[in-house]
């Protein structure tokens, strides 16, 4: 079946760096697409999200990039900061079968921020 | 504004016992969804309830039911519980196309 799959399931960065965090789909039929992050002990929580008629939608220090052509998505975090560490994944919006609405998430990546 | 709220945030039980996991949305949204997250796994659905007074099957069904007592709560049921069933589960609620999730209620089935 489809799914939405990460590159990297770990990430390691300083604090002030970008990061990026990288996320493949492989449903075509997918129009909208989400970025959760998710703290330890929390449930997660909506950072970004973009439609398959945009490539790029900026949000506050966070940025995703979408590329159709490949089936990727990117999640860019500004100046990085310690509380940014956390599991971040993505999640893909199917319709199947009339307004059957279905979301599938990625199983994370791990981003560790250095001070 | 709570957003969507959970309870209790930890459990333990034994093999054979049953509970209910509570939910609660205050955001007036129509669709509402259980979810559970193992290691490795992602989060995978168990039901929703697209609107007050249905509900369907999600990916991973077995051995739970739900039900959607009003538009603000949604409720999963563990009849007979199993080691299996160990996990954290999430309730989200959903606006348009995005999902708003819960803190999540951390299950152990000894």
């Amino acid at each position: 079946g489809e799914s939405v799959g990460l590159h990297l399931p770990t990430l390691s960065v300083q604090e002030g760096d970008n990061s990026i965090i990288n996320c493949a789909y492989s449903n075509s039929a997918s129009d909208y697409f989400i970025w959760y992050k998710q703290e330890s002990g929390k449930g997660p929580q909506f950072i970004i999200d973009i439609r398959s008629n945009m490539d790029k939608r900026q949000g506050q220090r966070v940025t995703v990039l979408l590329n159709k052509t490949v089936k990727h998505l990117s999640l860019q975090i500004a100046a990085t900061q310690p509380g940014d560490s956390a599991v971040y994944f993505c999640a893909e919006k199917t319709v199947s079968g009339g307004s059957n609405y279905k979301l599938t998430f990625g199983k994370g990546t791990l981003l560790t921020v250095n001070p | 504004n709570a957003g969507v709220t959970q309870t209790p945030k930890f459990q333990v039980l034994k093999t054979g016992q049953s509970m209910t996991l509570q939910c609660a949305q205050d955001m007036n949204h129509n669709s509402m969804y259980w979810y559970r997250q193992d290691p490795g796994m992602g989060l995978r659905l168990i039901y929703y309830s697209a609107s007050e007074g249905t509900t369907d099957k999600g990916e991973v069904p077995n051995g739970y039911n739900v039900s959607r007592l009003n538009k603000r709560e949604f409720s999963l049921r563990l009849e007979s519980a199993a080691p299996s069933q160990t996990s954290v589960y999430f309730c989200a609620s959903r606006r348009e196309d995005t999902q708003y999730f819960g803190p999540g209620t951390r299950l152990t089935v000894l």
